[in-house]
């Protein structure tokens, strides 16, 4: 089956690190992702990880995942306040019957002076 | 900003009534996916359009429907509303169907049912 799911709320200082987790059900998913969403916007793709990899780094974001539990989380260093939005994480498969995005609740971030 | 264009921005409808929305995939793109995002909730997919084909169907029923033009730019079209089709409706826009290539989204556009 298909679910993604996600703490709804974490708050943080500035310049501290932000850890936002996941957890999924589907084994069989290839692809994971990490989207940010601000007010009023659609969503930005941050970055995304391989279901065979552990780790990926991109500048102050660091996805971890393991798949044996399935967690994916992202970890934010120094925090800004321009961080403060609704982070979701996503998987998808491919299939010849398209490329879906099964998406979490969202975790709003919101990060304090 | 994307280059993925959504119309309206925002419309009120009654229940009952049908609505259709616009969306303008970016600049070679061939697919564009349809996303529906109620209030507090993460997106979830509607369809995708490849080449003027539907080719992925989420749980959506009948009255939810969509067409791709040869420019590649869509319409979904939601017939006989009711107040739980208020929501965010997403449309990202991708080239290729299947391969792992970078959704870009569009702002969305709010659909309030009254």
């Amino acid at each position: 089956g298909e679910d993604v799911e996600q703490s709804l709320f974490l708050s943080v200082r500035e310049g501290d690190s932000s850890v936002i987790n996941c957890t999924y059900t589907d084994s069989s998913s290839t692809y994971l992702y990490w989207y940010k969403q601000e007010p009023g916007a659609g969503l930005q793709l941050l970055t995304y990880i391989f279901s065979n990899m552990d780790m990926k780094q991109d500048q102050r974001l660091t996805v971890l995942l393991n798949k044996k539990d399935k967690h994916l989380s992202l970890r934010i260093a120094d925090t800004q306040t321009g961080d403060s939005a609704i982070y979701f994480c996503a998987e998808t498969l491919l299939t010849g019957g398209g490329n879906k995005l099964t998406f979490g609740t969202g975790t709003q971030l919101k990060v304090e002076l | 900003e994307t280059g993925v264009t959504q119309s309206p921005t925002h419309l009120i409808k009654t229940r009952g009534q049908q609505v259709t929305l616009r969306c303008s995939s970016q600049s070679g793109h061939n697919t564009v996916s349809w996303y529906q995002q109620a209030l507090g909730q993460g997106p979830q997919f509607i369809f995708q359009y490849y080449r003027e084909e539907e080719n992925g169907r989420g749980n959506f029923p009948p009255r939810f429907s969509g067409l791709q033009f040869p420019n590649y730019s869509s319409e979904l079209n939601v017939n006989a509303l009711e107040l739980d089709d208020s929501a965010l409706y997403l449309c990202a826009s991708r080239q290729g169907a299947s391969e792992n290539t970078e959704a870009f989204f569009g702002q969305g556009t709010r659909l309030t049912v009254v």
